[in-house]
């Protein structure tokens, strides 16, 4: 069945650093793709999505693109920030049926250093 | 903004007990969902509901789990004899098409002893 692989956490890296979880994903359509954010403490909250190949979600300075020809959705940032620490995940859409669940990887936790 | 509320934000319970878990799906949505996280693991798929209907479920909602639809506005989870496993944080979602983005609640944290 469909699947989604990410990065083993936790990530710690220093304020301003470049930021890069990479995400793969295993398909036999053609899903939707989304990064979530978990803060600690809180729920689930949409960071991005792209829905077709090629696709660029972009928000708060993060972004991803919908790679269909390496199976990928990697999550970049150019300058993290402490209150960019939270748990990642990577996840898709399946649309087998009429109400599509999501597929979920197993989350990056990631830590700023000020 | 409009938002998916749930509750109980946290409830304890002993094992073998029934619990409902509540939530408020975003008014013009017409697909809910739950999802469950065991502390330290992946988000699963538990169940969609649409048109008074399960469209889809897991193989971890059993006979054990239902949900209902009983009024315009809420959206229940059901747990008819809890097990220590059943121990996890538990999330809504709703959409407002089935192939659109799910909007999550802020979810339930179940703990039974």
């Amino acid at each position: 069945g469909d699947s989604v692989t990410q990065m083993e956490g936790p990530v710690t890296l220093s304020e301003e650093a470049f930021l890069t979880i990479n995400c793969t994903y295993t398909a036999t359509g053609y899903p939707s793709l989304f990064w979530y954010v978990q803060y600690p403490g809180e729920g689930l909250q949409l960071l991005l999505k792209a829905t077709k190949a090629d696709d660029k979600g972009s928000n708060k300075g993060f972004e991803a693109t919908y790679r269909k020809e390496t199976t990928s959705f990697h999550l970049e940032k150019g300058s993290v920030q402490v209150s960019d620490s939270a748990v990642y995940f990577c996840a898709l859409s399946d649309r087998g049926s009429s109400a599509s669940k999501i597929i979920f990887g197993s989350g990056t936790r990631l830590s700023i250093r000020p | 903004e409009p938002e998916v509320t749930q509750t109980p934000s946290h409830q304890v319970t002993q094992m073998g007990q029934e619990v409902i878990l509540h939530c408020v799906p975003i008014s013009n949505h017409l697909y809910f969902y739950w999802y469950r996280q065991i502390l330290g693991q992946k988000v699963e798929f538990l169940v969609s509901f649409y048109n008074n209907e399960i469209s889809e479920k897991s193989e971890i909602f059993d006979d054990q789990f239902s949900v209902e639809r009983p009024d315009g506005s809420n959206f229940t989870l059901k747990i008819r004899s809890t097990k220590l496993e059943d121990s996890a944080m538990y999330f809504c979602a709703s959409s407002d098409s089935g192939q659109e983005t799910q909007y999550f609640g802020p979810g339930t944290r179940l703990l039974v002893l």
